[in-house]
């Protein structure tokens, strides 16, 4: 089974102060991870993904994310907020089977409010 | 090239009626994945479509069903509504069953 834990349901920064999103997973198989945004009344965006390579991953809008298998995390930063960043951020989880393949459920962690103070 | 769409953009039922939701997936992709966001939490996913066959399920009750069309599009049923099922019901379409999943904005359904 696997599992994702964003701890902190609500993160607050300054514009231009680092953004520090936590994310812990639990998963029985080397696995996919993903940080995705979603704006209010909107869908899911994908920010970035891990998928066995680089650990450390670069996305959109400035944001990076390392893998630390040692500490099962997947932290989402960026060095300065801006105002539009203000939104709420899922990290997720999918399995790799055979021949690395991604499964296609991905396991959600309950969300991250970010909020940007001018 | 057009996105995922989903209709319709908001629904209100009451509680024991049945409603369809859709979704068009992005051009070029075979897959639809469905997700229940309750407020306040993260999407949990309901199944899996890949060309027209159920292809994986979550923790729902068989009242939740769902059909892919030959066009890959695809419906997500819910059959004698309750309270609980008021969420924002998102669908996400990949090339393929181990593909990037593309979201759509979702339906919001309300059950009073």
């Amino acid at each position: 089974a696997q599992s994702v834990t964003q701890l902190g349901s609500h993160v607050s920064v300054s514009e231009g102060a680092l953004v520090l999103l936590r994310c812990n997973y639990s998963s029985s198989v080397p696995p996919y991870l993903f940080w995705y945004v979603q704006y209010p009344n909107q869908g899911l965006q994908l920010l970035l993904k891990y998928t066995s390579a680089a650990t450390l991953v670069k996305g959109i809008n400035g944001f990076e994310a390392e893998f630390k298998k040692s500490e099962t995390s997947f932290h989402l930063t960026k060095p300065s907020a801006h105002m539009s960043d203000a939104a709420e951020y899922f990290c997720a989880v999918s399995g790799v089977g055979a021949g690395g393949t991604s499964y296609g459920k991905l396991t959600f962690g309950q969300g991250t409010i970010l909020t940007v103070h001018p | 090239e057009t996105g995922v769409t989903q209709s319709p953009t908001h629904l209100i039922k009451t509680r024991g009626q049945q409603v369809t939701l859709r979704c068009s997936s992005q051009s070029g992709h075979n897959t639809v994945s469905w997700y229940q966001q309750a407020l306040g939490q993260g999407p949990q996913f309901i199944f899996q479509y890949y060309r027209e066959e159920e292809n994986g399920r979550g923790n729902f009750p068989p009242r939740f069903s769902g059909l892919q069309f030959p066009n890959y599009s695809s419906e997500l049923n819910v059959n004698a509504l309750e309270l609980d099922d008021s969420a924002l019901y998102l669908c996400a379409s990949s090339l393929d069953r181990k593909g990037e999943q593309f979201f759509g904005p979702g339906t919001r359904l309300t059950v009073l």
